[in-house]
């Protein structure tokens, strides 16, 4: 599987927006990139995902690089409901379609 | 959109006794759902594969006659942590791959469980 490298930790400012970066230089073609987030004590929530072009829906903006091997996340507005661990996920090739979480991203919004 | 049930939320329960985790999918029908463990401060670790009718996939290190896994429909996938002990103390979230292709997974709201 793809591996996944992320910040341990990051804090922005409520209002502003928050880019999460994630890199996964040994993606594969057919490999999409999930975006998950947890917060305290729940399941991991679906945010966004994609494979090569960027992507946008109701709760965030994936940015993925033309070589692939890096995306960003972007929360536009962040609040403080967004503080969470946001995990970066490239899916397994194999036909198992497991995802396997790496560290993650402790995101913090400030008042 | 596609929803996960799980449950207990949370358990206490002897040293020795045994658990059972259900994770239900409501509103459509899952072939392959995951069991993950969660240790505080620590990511989530995928235990096992389970997939409806037939034996479940787990994985390196993990236990699979302590952690059973039943997956008997398309709807329910269950969890057992057979004599339980206090390291089995944990967050256990269960998922559920909803459909073909790029399609999301749903994850449960997650048991936790206490051995006492």
């Amino acid at each position: 599987d793809a591996k996944t490298t992320q910040p341990p930790s990051m804090d922005c400012a409520e209002g502003r927006a928050a880019n999460l970066p994630c890199n996964h230089s040994t993606i594969s073609g057919n490999e999409y990139v999930y975006w998950y987030r947890q917060i305290h004590s729940q399941g991991p929530q679906y945010i966004i995902h994609g494979l090569k072009n960027n992507e946008t829906n109701e709760m965030a903006s994936l940015i993925i690089t033309e070589d692939r091997k890096s995306s960003t996340l972007i929360l536009p507005h962040a609040t403080l409901r967004d503080t969470a661990v946001y995990y970066c996920i490239v899916r397994a090739q194999d036909s198992s379609y497991k995802l396997i979480f790496g560290s993650g991203t402790r995101l913090l919004v400030r008042p | 959109g596609a929803v996960v049930s799980q449950h207990p939320s949370r358990v206490i329960c002897k040293s020795g006794t045994s658990v059972k985790i259900e994770c239900r999918s409501l509103d459509f029908q899952a072939t392959t759902m995951f069991w993950y463990r969660q240790f505080p401060k620590q990511s989530l670790m995928l235990m096992a594969t389970s997939n409806e009718g037939s034996k479940a996939t787990y994985e390196q290190g993990v236990e699979k006659d302590k952690f059973l896994i039943n997956h008997a429909s398309l709807t329910l996938s269950t969890l057992t942590v057979t004599s339980a002990h206090p390291e089995d103390s944990s967050f256990y979230i269960c998922s559920a791959k909803t459909g073909q292709g790029a399609d999301g997974y749903t994850f449960g709201s997650g048991t936790r469980l206490t051995v006492v």
